[in-house]
């Protein structure tokens, strides 16, 4: 099976702009979650979807939402960008067992 | 608040020998736990993983121990190879939801030929 795939892999964005990331799941995976990796804080939880439904959100400001489609595909989006918000995304897929997560490469996004 | 912590940020290790990885956690929901090696600006790679139930699951050269008592886990890889230099991040994960994976801050893994 393919792995996770995430577009765009890297991204150039001023402050004050929006942004949206999409992550395409292993098939036949309905749980997709995402996390942020930054030095300062590591990588933190920032929201799971399955089956189109938002089961569990970290603890980030509403700025930071997202959705996922009926093909499990699913997309975060940034609004309002603050340079805090440079980091690595990434976006995780799992089976409903076994619980593992299988990671994509990431989305690089620098915020100026 | 730091629920899963790894305590080294490094360890430097002889090709051939074992490798030791060690991680603690405080929140007694959590249930399920995994081990992740990671490169950097590249997703995490997952590895080996251990339920609560078990206190020790093998895979090829690595090795997951859990001490449910002392909320300890632990990696190791035999033999270390200059291959398996990255970093490592244990996750934990239980509760109301296992797509929340809270991570610790990973440890430095550094093998010499």
């Amino acid at each position: 099976k393919a792995g996770v795939t995430q577009t765009p892999r890297y991204l150039i964005k001023t402050r004050g702009q929006q942004v949206t990331l999409s992550c395409s799941p292993i098939s036949g995976h309905r749980s997709v979650s995402w996390y942020q990796q930054t030095p300062g804080q590591g990588l933190q939880f920032l929201f799971e979807y399955f089956s189109e439904t938002q089961r569990n959100k970290g603890n980030f400001p509403g700025r930071f939402s997202g959705r996922q489609f009926s093909n499990s595909r699913s997309e975060m989006n940034v609004s309002t960008l603050e340079l805090g918000d440079s980091a690595l995304y990434l976006c995780a897929s799992r089976d409903r067992e076994p619980y593992e997560q299988y990671f994509g490469p990431g989305t690089r996004l620098t915020v100026t | 608040d730091q629920q899963v912590k790894q305590n080294s940020p490094s360890l430097s290790v002889q090709e051939g020998r074992i490798s030791i990885l060690n991680c603690d956690y405080t929140n007694s929901m959590f249930d399920y736990f995994l081990w992740y090696k990671k490169y950097p600006a590249e997703g995490p790679t997952f590895l080996i993983s251990i339920s609560s139930i078990k206190d020790k699951n093998e895979d090829g050269r690595f090795t997951v121990f859990l001490n449910k008592s002392a909320k300890h886990l632990s990696l190791h890889i035999v033999p270390s190879q200059p291959g398996d230099s990255a970093v490592y991040f244990c996750a934990a994960s239980g509760g109301t939801s296992y797509g929340k994976l809270t991570f610790g801050q990973g440890t430095i893994l550094t093998v010499h030929p």
